[in-house]
This record gives C-alpha cells, sequence and structure tokens, in this order.
C-alpha cells in the first residue's frame, strides 16, 4: 500500500485568510492530482503535477509538487466561501491511483 | 461532464443478500475503477478494468467481485453483503492510466443492516 498523508485533516478560517494543505508520502509518484469534492458528489480534478519541483497557478490556488515527487502542497490565497469542500491528493502509479485522507476546508463568511 | 451514470444511487439491504451496483459511461474510456470511500480513509481502490474482461484487484478487494462484458459498463458485485461494506461507493474512468485525469460518477450510498 502506497500511503498519502494529508494534513490538516480539517481547517476552519475566515474569509480572506491564506491556507496551505500538505500531501505526503514515503513512495514516489508518476503524477499527483489535487481533487475537489463537494458533498453528494464525486471528486472534481484541479489540476496534476508531473514534474519534481513543479509549480502550477489556478487563480487563486497554487499546487507545487515536491522535488523527489513524493509530496505536494496546496496554497489558497484569500479563501473564500466557495473553496468550502474536501480536497484529496492522488499518487498515480502503474494503473492505479492512491489517494490520500483528505482534507476538510470550511471557509466562513 | 464526463457521461458516468451510476445505479442505483442508493440502496438499503439486509447482511448475507448478493449486490451489484453498475458504472456505465458513455465516453468509451478504456481504464475504469470502482473506490469505496468512507470517513478518515479517503478513497480506496476496490478493483480497476483495462479494458473487456480485464480486470485486477485493488487495495480492498475482498468480499468483492467485477465484470465487464462490454467497454461501457463495469459491475460491482458484494457477494454476500457485510455491515463493514457500508458506504459510498464511485466509479471512476480514465483515459489512459498514470497521469490522466479521472473522471467520477456521482456515486452510490450502500447501506447494509
Amino acid at each position: 500500500t502506497q500511503l498519502l498523508e494529508q494534513s490538516p485533516q480539517f481547517l476552519s478560517i475566515q474569509e480572506g485568510e491564506n491556507l496551505t494543505v500538505y500531501c505526503n508520502s514515503s513512495s514516489v509518484f508518476s503524477s499527483l492530482q489535487w481533487y475537489r469534492q463537494e458533498p453528494g458528489e464525486g471528486p472534481v480534478l484541479l489540476v496534476t503535477v508531473v514534474t519534481g519541483g513543479e509549480v502550477k497557478k489556478l487563480k487563486r490556488l497554487t499546487f507545487q509538487f515536491g522535488d523527489a515527487r513524493k509530496d505536494s502542497s496546496l496554497h489558497i490565497t484569500a479563501a473564500q466561501p466557495g473553496d468550502t469542500g474536501l480536497y484529496l491528493c492522488a499518487g498515480g502509479s502503474g494503473n492505479q491511483f492512491y489517494f490520500g485522507t483528505g482534507t476538510s476546508l470550511t471557509v466562513i463568511p | 461532464d464526463a457521461g458516468i451514470t451510476q445505479s442505483p444511487r442508493h440502496k438499503v439491504t439486509e447482511t448475507g443478500t448478493p449486490v451489484t451496483l453498475r458504472c456505465h459511461q458513455t465516453e468509451n474510456h478504456r481504464y475504469m475503477y470502482w473506490y469505496r470511500q468512507d470517513p478518515g480513509h479517503g478513497l480506496r481502490l476496490i478493483h480497476y478494468s483495462y479494458g473487456v474482461k480485464d480486470t485486477d484487484k485493488g487495495e480492498v478487494s475482498d468480499g468483492y467481485s467485477v465484470s465487464r462484458s462490454k467497454t461501457e459498463d463495469f459491475l460491482l458485485t458484494l457477494e454476500s453483503a457485510t455491515s463493514s461494506q457500508t458506504s459510498v461507493y464511485f466509479c471512476a474512468i480514465t483515459r489512459g492510466r498514470g497521469t490522466d485525469t479521472q473522471y467520477f460518477g456521482p456515486g452510490t450510498r450502500l447501506t447494509v443492516l
């Protein structure tokens, strides 16, 4: 089992604050994906990073893949209530994806 | 949205009964996956398929079987349901593997009494 650990597990912040979510593993992955999931729905892909050290920006979201391709972070600037949801990282290896335990984010207006 | 449907969306059943969940796609994608999602565990892979009649086990395959007789359909069967199989089940598809985007279905909430 290739374990992906996310931290923090729960996060509650005020609108306008910044936050960072971490995804760590002892395994190397060919790619690292971040998903966002809303209650009652399936996860939706936010970004895929494939190169060690890669940084991708998606509006207020910044994603980074560690140099050794074992870890990743998601940084949100000026969080908004619409950012509320469960954030999941997933590592790709061969035919499979291994998911992290998730970070539940609540942004309070 | 990717054309993925799951049926049923909700099911309540009793311990010991067989249950079959269906995943249907209209994208002609090669890879299909079944996951279960439980609090504190994220998504865990049960089985996946890399083509018609080609399947392999995932992390939590015990008590589950799958079949794929057509590209568009991937069935998950709980041969004798147990309370520990109460969960939300998600189907996902990808065109390829590894770096490809996974598209998820809406999920099936299964309760085993």
